[in-house]
């Protein structure tokens, strides 16, 4: 079966470091997500991108955010100037028609230091 | 406001016995769906109800919804041990992009 895949599994930056999370959604797929899980808290949602271009984000989508699908399988999180809460696993996820089921992948842990 | 909160948090049960959670939800839905996550991995999607359906089934697992009373309960029959996990309910929103708003999760644990 397919899989939305990232890359990589662990990620530990400096505090002020850029960072950048990849995904590799299910080839198909037209929409395409990230949302974030704080250890112990509720996973949130992020942003969505359809077209080449967001579809809508969060308040937590500041301008230190970035997505972009730079050719025509990869799928990437930018953070430009990592803070010390942006610690979290964060899940890439992808689907064939807006509001239907999503699949994830199994997430980047990230840790600023 | 909180959308998709479950109940209870955490859920111990015997395998063979039924698990239920509950999911309550504040806003209209065009659907809600329910995902599974093993520890340290990403979630996986188990099934799907429209606003306009009441309950639907797909193997073991059945859901209902109510949105009259804006809730939720996800039943899993005969449990197993390869059933633990943590069960989240997520609520999709017409004219928002698809986007997910997930509850927090209730942790299953099913005793062999």
């Amino acid at each position: 079966e397919p899989e939305v895949t990232q890359t990589p599994s662990h990620q530990v930056t400096q505090m002020g470091q850029e960072v950048i999370l990849r995904c590799v959604p299910i080839s198909n797929h037209l929409y395409f997500y990230w949302y974030r899980q704080i250890l112990g808290q509720k996973v949130e949602f992020l942003v969505s991108f359809y077209n080449n271009e967001i579809s809508e984000k969060s308040e937590i989508f500041d301008d230190q955010f970035s997505v972009e699908r730079p050719d025509g399988s990869n799928f990437t999180l930018k953070i430009r100037s990592t803070k010390l809460e942006d610690s979290a696993m964060y899940f890439c996820a992808s689907s064939e028609n807006p509001l239907g089921p999503q699949h994830f992948g199994d997430g980047t842990r990230l840790s600023i230091l | 406001s909180q959308q998709g909160e479950e109940d209870p948090q955490a859920l111990s049960i015997q395998e063979g016995e039924n698990a239920t959670m509950n999911c309550s939800y504040k806003t209209s839905i065009n659907n809600l769906q329910w995902y599974r996550q093993n520890s340290g991995r990403g979630l996986v999607h188990l099934i799907l109800i429209r606003s306009n359906e009441r309950e639907k089934h797909s193997g073991r697992l059945r859901v209902t919804l109510d949105t009259s009373k804006k809730s939720s309960s996800l039943l899993i029959t005969a449990s197993r041990a390869a059933d633990t996990a943590s069960y989240f309910c997520a609520t999709a929103t017409s004219g928002a992009n698809s986007k997910l708003t997930f509850g927090k999760g209730i942790t299953l644990s099913v005793r062999p």
